[in-house]
């Protein structure tokens, strides 16, 4: 069966220090991975997703990158954080790019202090 | 306007009760539905999928998609305590193979069951 894993859980950053998020799937080949940003009391955020090996499309034009090594990672980073990126975040994988179901990690709460 | 409008709640039920969430959306394009279901502080789950109109059911979980009003439900049965969390709606319409998935979601509705 298909696992993903996500960590670190929770993380506390201070202003500027960079940030790096990685995620990892199990059990599948070529998935389609996404990384969304939810802020307290808001929905779902999608800020960048992967159909392959270093192809990355970004959502939102912002503070953060992401990056695909390997064919089952997921790297979201940031060379400086700000206030404004404290929210928790979630990757999450797709079997193929026709099917809509989307699995998501357990999520990590960031704060930036 | 929003695609996609969800009442945030919260909706506090007691235990046993029948728990109606709903959704509305504008873009008539959308022909795949979703219910995520999100404890606290963990990643939203897949609870229910559906496509194009027409109810569905999953044990205690109803969903129903009416296309004509642009308009989606989850019902819950007997709830359980452990129904307490966020139920987030989600729907897409497809999209070319290169651009990978695409949901929109709801901002989700916070349900507590109260024992």
């Amino acid at each position: 069966s298909q696992t993903i894993h996500q960590w670190p859980a929770t993380l506390v950053q201070p202003v500027g220090s960079p940030l790096s998020l990685e995620c990892t799937v199990e059990g599948t080949s070529n998935p389609n991975l996404y990384w969304y940003r939810q802020a307290a009391g808001r929905g779902l955020q999608l800020l960048f997703y992967s159909v392959g090996i270093g192809q990355i499309s970004s959502e939102v034009p912002q503070n953060l990158s992401a990056s695909r090594p390997q064919d089952r990672q997921f790297i979201l980073s940031s060379k400086k954080l700000l206030l404004s990126d404290s929210g928790f975040y979630l990757c999450a994988w797709s079997p193929s790019a026709t099917n809509e179901k989307l699995f998501f990690g357990s999520g990590t709460q960031l704060s930036v202090l | 306007q929003k695609e996609v409008e969800q009442d945030p709640g919260p909706l506090s039920v007691p235990e046993g009760a029948i728990v109606s969430l709903n959704c509305t959306y504008s873009n008539s394009a959308f022909q795949y539905f979703m219910w995520y279901r999100q404890y606290s502080r963990k990643g939203p789950e897949l609870l229910m999928y559906t496509y194009s109109s027409g109810n569905k059911e999953d044990g205690r979980f109803t969903a129903q998609v009416d296309k004509s009003s642009k308009y989606i439900s989850l019902f819950i049965r007997d709830s359980q305590p452990s129904d307490s969390a966020t139920y987030l709606c989600a729907m897409s319409a497809r999209e070319w193979e290169t651009s990978g998935s695409r949901l929109t979601f709801g901002e989700g509705t916070q349900l507590t069951v109260n024992p």
